[in-house]
């Protein structure tokens, strides 16, 4: 059964700092991985898709890997702005079906 | 952009009643789904629908629950009689193809369902 875990739970930092969000899943069939970002009381956005075959995707000041053999991957924020602060989650769609399974999400506060 | 729209943002009902949680998903996609989230938990799945038939549901989506799209743009979630544990904010989402293609899933910004 697909397990998916986010790493910190909680990350507060000030602004401009570079920061790495970690997400890591157990089982490595997964057709992609998709991150997203919540506001709180909000709706999902998607920031970045990732498809099984690729290493990376970037968009702007992020950018998300894949090693999909050790069943993780991170998401990495540059110059970080107060904007930023949101609770942002992983979710991998396992091979053999479509439901996506989030990871419970890292709370992230950067502080101007 | 194309959006996944979700009425209404919130809605409080008391235990017992019937609601219908409404979404309009994004024109060209065929494949739909509703998620959902308890307060301080995960998103968890409910059920994708495709070719007005049901393609894969979750343990949570018994029979207290149903979808149906009733026309060429609505999709809903019916919850016959609602129980307290059914507060959460539910999310629709939708896409072109089943594992989302280049795109993924797009998702609704929820409804958010109290219960009391």
């Amino acid at each position: 059964k697909q397990e998916v875990t986010q790493i910190p739970a909680a990350l507060s930092v000030p602004e401009g700092e570079n920061l790495v969000l970690n997400c890591s899943f157990t089982d490595s069939a997964i057709y992609n991985l998709q991150w997203f970002r919540q506001d709180p009381g909000k709706g999902l956005t998607s920031l970045l898709l990732i498809q099984s075959s690729q290493r990376e995707q970037t968009s702007g000041r992020l950018n998300a890997s894949l090693d999909k053999s050790s069943g993780r991957s991170t998401l990495y924020i540059a110059a970080s702005q107060p904007g930023d602060s949101a609770t942002y989650l992983c979710a991998v769609l396992p091979s053999g079906t479509y439901k996506y399974i989030f990871g419970t999400g890292t709370r992230l506060k950067v502080l101007a | 952009e194309p959006e996944v729209t979700q009425t209404p943002s919130h809605q409080v009902t008391q235990m017992g009643q019937e609601v219908i949680l409404r979404c309009v998903p994004i024109s060209n996609h065929l494949y739909f789904y509703w998620y959902r989230q308890i307060l301080g938990q995960k998103v968890e799945f409910l059920v994708s629908f495709y070719n007005n038939e049901i393609s894969e549901k979750s343990e949570i989506f018994d029979d207290q629950f149903s979808v149906e799209r009733p026309d060429g743009s609505n999709f809903t979630l019916k919850i016959r009689s609602t129980k307290l544990e059914d507060s959460a904010m539910y999310f629709c989402a939708s896409s072109g193809t089943p594992s989302g293609g280049d795109y993924g899933y797009t998702f609704g910004s929820g409804t958010r369902l109290t219960v009391v």
